[in-house]
């Protein structure tokens, strides 16, 4: 069974850094672009970042360029983001999403439970 | 950034009854060298994650209820349940994942009537 589980969410003040691991198991991790997706509270979808096989391509969405980095462990099976300067506008919940393949433009396939980030004050 | 829209923001059907909902993106999401369309349908149940419906706009995902298909090409795309059941009500959301950013559409709520 494939699983994506997210930790490393909280609450943190302006200014503050969180770093978001997500655990995946049941495929084959080094083999699959992974991707990070948030929820701001009752609110939409809003896609932050890809990262594809290999690690060596990454790509952004433009509030979060410069402030996070995805990162990956193949190793350890582990997708990152590390988040810095976080703003109050990051509050979401950051889900974990596996791409059915090894580049960025592959239709995102399995999603993890996600996790809460707050950012106040 | 292509802007992705959707048709209605919520709507209410009867158990058994259609449900359609539109997608329209900004710019074409075909890419012609491989003859797909980089669009998703995706289905959001209260407290829960997205779950994948359908890739390539029209392909149904494993497990997902022959109820559920997905049509279109280029700008404009249409998820349909061909029988809305109690277990469907949820937030659609439809993907591009042509261009960077992969942006959105708004969702649109299904209820029961």
């Amino acid at each position: 069974e494939v699983r994506l589980v997210e930790s490393g969410g909280g609450l943190v003040q302006p200014g503050g850094s969180l770093r978001l691991s997500c655990a995946a198991s049941g495929f084959t991790f080094s083999s699959c672009a992974m991707s990070w997706v948030r929820q701001a509270p009752g609110k939409g979808l809003e896609w932050v970042s890809v990262i594809v096989d290999g690690a060596d391509t990454t790509y952004y969405e433009d509030s979060v360029k410069g402030r996070f980095t995805v990162s990956r462990d193949d190793s350890k099976n582990t997708l990152y983001l590390q988040m810095n300067s976080l703003r109050v506008e990051d509050t979401a919940i950051y889900y974990c999403v596996k791409l059915s393949g090894n580049t960025a433009y592959y239709p995102a396939d399995v999603w993890g439970r996600g996790t809460t980030v707050t950012v106040a004050s | 950034d292509i802007v992705m829209t959707q048709s209605p923001d919520s709507l209410a059907v009867s158990l058994g009854e259609r449900a359609t909902i539109n997608c329209k993106s900004s710019q074409s999401v075909f890419y012609s060298p491989y003859n797909k369309n980089y669009l998703t349908w995706f289905q959001q149940k209260p407290g829960q994650p997205p779950k994948l419906l359908i890739y390539w706009a029209s392909t149904r995902d494993s497990g997902v209820p022959d109820r559920f298909s997905g049509s279109g090409s280029g700008t404009d795309f249409t998820l349909t349940i061909s029988s809305l059941q109690a277990e469907d009500v949820a937030v659609y959301y439809c993907q591009q994942h042509f261009n960077i950013p992969f942006t959105f559409g708004p969702g649109t709520k299904v209820d029961l009537k």
